[in-house]
């Protein structure tokens, strides 16, 4: 069965502190690993993905994830996290194929303490 | 930045009432999604579009729900009765395969309309 498990519900980081969230997934075929973030009450942006190539992807606000396939795993990591991090984080499989539809894991809440 | 948009972004209904939500993907985007989210999970797929045709329905509950796109560009979701269990955060996204290749793009995510059914 394909499917994203993120094994963290809610983690709390200083401000300052690294980051790193987890992601494993099941897909039964070359998969194109998404990380998106959303804020309370809003849609959900994207933040890296990995389609091939180097296994270590950067994206947007200083974070970047590793594409791991002997672990099936694709962690997101961020060095310094800032309060303006808080949100909810979900990682997402789709495939090759145009069009096909992401599979998502149940989502990461992040809280930031100062 | 071209972006998906939605409306209404918020929605309060009595159950048994009709609601309807609109999404504009983004312009020359192919692939039209509608994603379902409950509090607290992560988004499932509903329906998804190619162009006008229906590509992807089977999660989609066609007892009470329904979904077009009658052009091509916008899309209209539709809720017949609403129940209790139908509040939730709509999602629509859009995508257009990479031009050659067919291969798999990025998925745009709109603001979503969150449902309460009171």
């Amino acid at each position: 069965a394909q499917s994203v498990t993120q094994p963290d519900i809610h983690i709390t980081v200083s401000e300052g502190a690294s980051l790193e969230l987890r992601c494993n997934y099941s897909y039964g075929a070359t998969p194109y690993l998404f990380w998106y973030v959303q804020s309370p009450g809003q849609g959900l942006q994207l933040l890296l993905k990995y389609f091939s190539g180097d296994t270590l992807v950067q994206g947007i606000k200083g974070f970047e994830a590793e594409f791991k396939r002997s672990q099936s795993s694709f962690n997101l990591r961020k060095p310094s996290v800032h309060w303006s991090d808080a949100a909810e984080y979900f990682c997402a499989v789709g495939g090759y194929q145009a069009g096909t539809a992401l599979i998502f894991g149940k989502g990461t809440t992040l809280s930031v303490s100062s | 930045e071209a972006e998906v948009a939605q409306s209404p972004r918020y929605k309060i209904t009595e159950k048994s009432q009709a609601v309807a939500f609109w999404c504009d993907p983004i312009s020359g985007h192919a692939t039209l999604y509608w994603y379902r989210q409950i509090l607290g999970q992560g988004p499932e797929l509903l329906v998804q579009f190619q162009d006008e045709s229906v590509v992807d329905d089977s999660q989609l509950p066609k007892d009470r729900f329904s979904a077009e796109r009658l052009k091509g560009v916008d899309s209209t979701l539709k809720i017949q009765p609403a129940e209790l269990g139908d509040s939730a955060m709509y999602l629509c996204a859009s995508s257009s395969p990479n031009p050659g290749t067919g291969e798999t793009d990025t998925q745009y995510f709109g603001p979503g309309t969150r449902l309460t059914v009171l």
